[in-house]
């Protein structure tokens, strides 16, 4: 049973660029959440996507913006980077939050992320 | 005042030791409690949930305190295969933007 995928593992770009970064999420689960993780920080929402719809999305500009595909699959794209674009962007897959119990197990499963610098 | 607030650390531990940590959280309307850890440049991965009445796996033990805010991680019989950053996250309700992530405390374990 795969768990959450991520591609590229790691990349590199210069500023005003654009990336787009892929995840499949593990199978069963129909949510995916995307995650920024600077360096000595916590991850940071981005947005999560359900029925390939965004449906909730933190403190982030327009610039993040993203997808999801019918087989739940997920992209995140990032448009004219900046130098505090450089990160660890995690993908993380659920059930749809309303569907989730008290329980941790199924809360988030992430994957190894997507490094990205921006020179 | 931030949202969930941890002790950065490092944490430096000797091997067998126990150690513990906690967590301080805002939102008096929170729902759910969880411990996650992560390794150098890896993912986060979930340890424990953390109960109402506290619960403990194995050498793991999570208590919460709703009434002072706070989570608490002990870890017994420390080994070096424990060093890690741990997560602290707290769920306040709402969808995935009520999921908020510590910064995380360093812990390392010396042989």
């Amino acid at each position: 049973d795969a768990g959450v995928t991520q591609s590229p593992t790691h990349l590199i770009k210069t500023r005003g660029q654009q990336v787009t970064l892929r995840c499949s999420p593990k199978s069963g689960h129909d949510t995916v959440s995307w995650y920024q993780q600077a360096l000595g920080q916590g991850p940071q929402f981005i947005f999560q996507y359900y029925e390939e719809e965004e449906r909730q999305r933190g403190n982030f500009p327009d610039r993040f913006s993203g997808h999801q595909f019918p087989n739940y699959s997920s992209e995140l794209n990032v448009n004219a980077l900046l130098l505090g674009d450089s990160a660890l962007y995690l993908c993380a897959s659920s059930l749809v939050f309303r569907k989730i119990t008290n329980s941790g197990a199924n809360v988030l499963t992430f994957g190894a992320g997507s490094r990205l610098t921006v020179l | 005042r931030k949202e969930v607030e941890q002790d950065p650390g490092p944490f430096n531990v000797p091997e067998g030791a126990t150690v513990a940590f906690n967590c301080t959280y805002s939102n008096s309307a929170s729902q759910s409690f969880f411990w996650y850890r992560q390794d150098c440049r890896k993912e986060p991965k979930l340890l424990m949930s953390v109960y109402s009445s506290g619960n403990e796996d194995g050498r793991f033990t999570a208590q919460l305190n709703r009434a002072s805010q706070y989570i608490s991680l002990l870890i017994r019989d420390s080994k070096l295969s424990d060093s890690a950053t741990y997560l602290c996250v707290v769920y306040s309700g709402g969808g995935a933007d009520g999921l908020t992530f510590g910064k995380g405390t360093h812990l390392i374990i010396q042989p």
